[in-house]
Formats: C-alpha cells, sequence, structure tokens
C-alpha cells in the first residue's frame, strides 16, 4: 500500500494551459504539504493543510491553487502555466515528526 | 532563510566514512535529515530535536548542536546503497503556523563507489 500517492506521475503541458495534480494519503496524518523540487534539487515548501485549513502558503503566484476535500487529500491545481513552473512537484504528509513524501510529479512546461 | 549544508558533493569507496553538515542562521527546534536517489521521493532518515541529541540508525547517525545552530550526518563504512543525495531540513519554531514547516539545505550528492 502506497502511503502517500500522488497522480500524475509525468505531465507534458503547454504554456497557459490549466493543470491539476491529485494527492492522497492513508496514513491518517493530520497535515499535508505541497513541495516543489527544481532543476537544481532546490526543495521548497509551497503549502501546508492541517485538517484541511491552509496554514503556509509560501508566496506562491496565485496561479496555484490548492484544495483540500478532506484531510485525506490535497490537490493542487495551476492556471496558465508558465515555463518555470517546470518542476517535481512532491505532495506529503505528517503525523509530527517525520515527513513522508509521495513519489513526486513530473512537470514540464514546454 | 535556509539552511547551508556543506561539501556540496563527496565521493566515497565502499567503507570509507563521511560527515555531512548543515548549518542554519536562525535557532532551531528540531532538524530532520532526508536522503534522495535519483528519480525517487526523498525518505526520511532522522530527526533531531534536543540540542546536543545524536541519533543513529545503523551506520549513519546525526548530532545537533543547538548552540551553534548546526546538525552533522555521520556515515560510517559506507556502503554501495547509501548513493543519493542528502537534504537537512530544519524547523525554527515548534508548532504555531510554522508546524512542520522544514526549510532545506541545498542537497548534498553523495556517491559511493565499489
Amino acid at each position: 500500500d502506497t502511503a502517500v500517492s500522488q497522480t500524475p506521475k509525468y505531465l507534458v503541458t503547454q504554456m497557459g494551459n490549466d493543470k491539476s495534480i491529485k494527492c492522497e494519503q492513508n496514513l491518517g496524518h493530520d497535515t499535508m504539504y505541497w513541495y516543489k523540487q527544481d532543476s537544481k534539487k532546490f526543495l521548497k515548501i509551497m503549502f501546508s493543510y492541517n485538517n484541511k485549513e491552509l496554514i503556509i502558503n509560501e508566496t506562491v503566484p496565485n496561479r496555484f491553487s490548492p484544495k483540500s476535500p478532506d484531510k485525506a487529500h490535497l490537490n493542487l491545481h495551476i492556471n496558465s502555466l508558465e515555463l518555470g513552473d517546470s518542476a517535481v512537484y512532491f505532495c506529503a504528509s505528517t503525523s509530527g515528526n517525520t515527513i513522508y513524501f509521495g513519489e513526486g510529479s513530473w512537470l514540464t512546461v514546454v | 532563510q535556509q539552511p547551508v549544508q556543506s561539501p556540496q558533493a563527496v565521493i566515497l569507496r565502499e567503507g570509507e566514512d563521511a560527515v555531512i553538515n548543515c548549518s542554519s542562521s536562525k535557532a532551531l527546534y528540531s532538524v530532520h535529515w532526508y536522503r534522495q536517489k535519483h528519480g525517487e521521493a526523498p525518505v526520511f532518515l532522522m530527526i533531531l530535536l534536543k540540542g546536543g541529541e545524536q541519533k543513529g540508525h545503523e551506520k549513519i547517525s546525526a548530532s545537533f548542536n543547538e548552540k551553534k545552530q548546526q546538525s552533522s550526518l555521520y556515515l560510517t563504512a559506507s556502503q554501495l546503497s547509501y548513493s543519493g543525495t542528502y537534504f537537512c531540513g530544519t524547523e525554527s519554531s515548534a508548532g504555531g503556523t510554522s508546524y512542520g514547516k522544514l526549510t532545506f539545505g541545498q542537497g548534498t550528492i553523495l556517491t559511493v563507489h565499489p
């Protein structure tokens, strides 16, 4: 059983399109995140949700909109995709001390 | 503020030891260590919560010097499976709006050769 699963794993899309990445965790955790890892491997937090409530929003452009329908799901919708959005997006969850990452979604904007 | 890791890259032969350092300009509540293999997700190694604490798992251990705002990861008698990029993640306060907010270092690439 995959603890944190995200789809799709690979996504190639054109500039200007809108796309979504879905994430689900079956660990019963209250807190979920979206992290972005760029081409230089820099891993940066984007959003954090605790029990469906947004608690961290790290000055991400408002083209990025997270949605948490329940505490097991945290989806990421991106509008008007730009070349600079190309990266690996990791969903993650935690119950406290350990953060469990999903396998990542490789987004390429062409 | 992003913690700074050193060195940026390490190349070892199997059986050799390595130390990876992580320094922060902010007072730290906790330090987490993760390893990421190419094309995979970061995987949790350990967390250090108290100043001066040292934790270990088999031949990988870490220390946390709260006063110096530093942590070090020690890899002893390295194995091929240790290859990957090691990240430290720091948390500068407990709970509240920064709950679970880890700021990651830039990573240290460790390569172990036979």
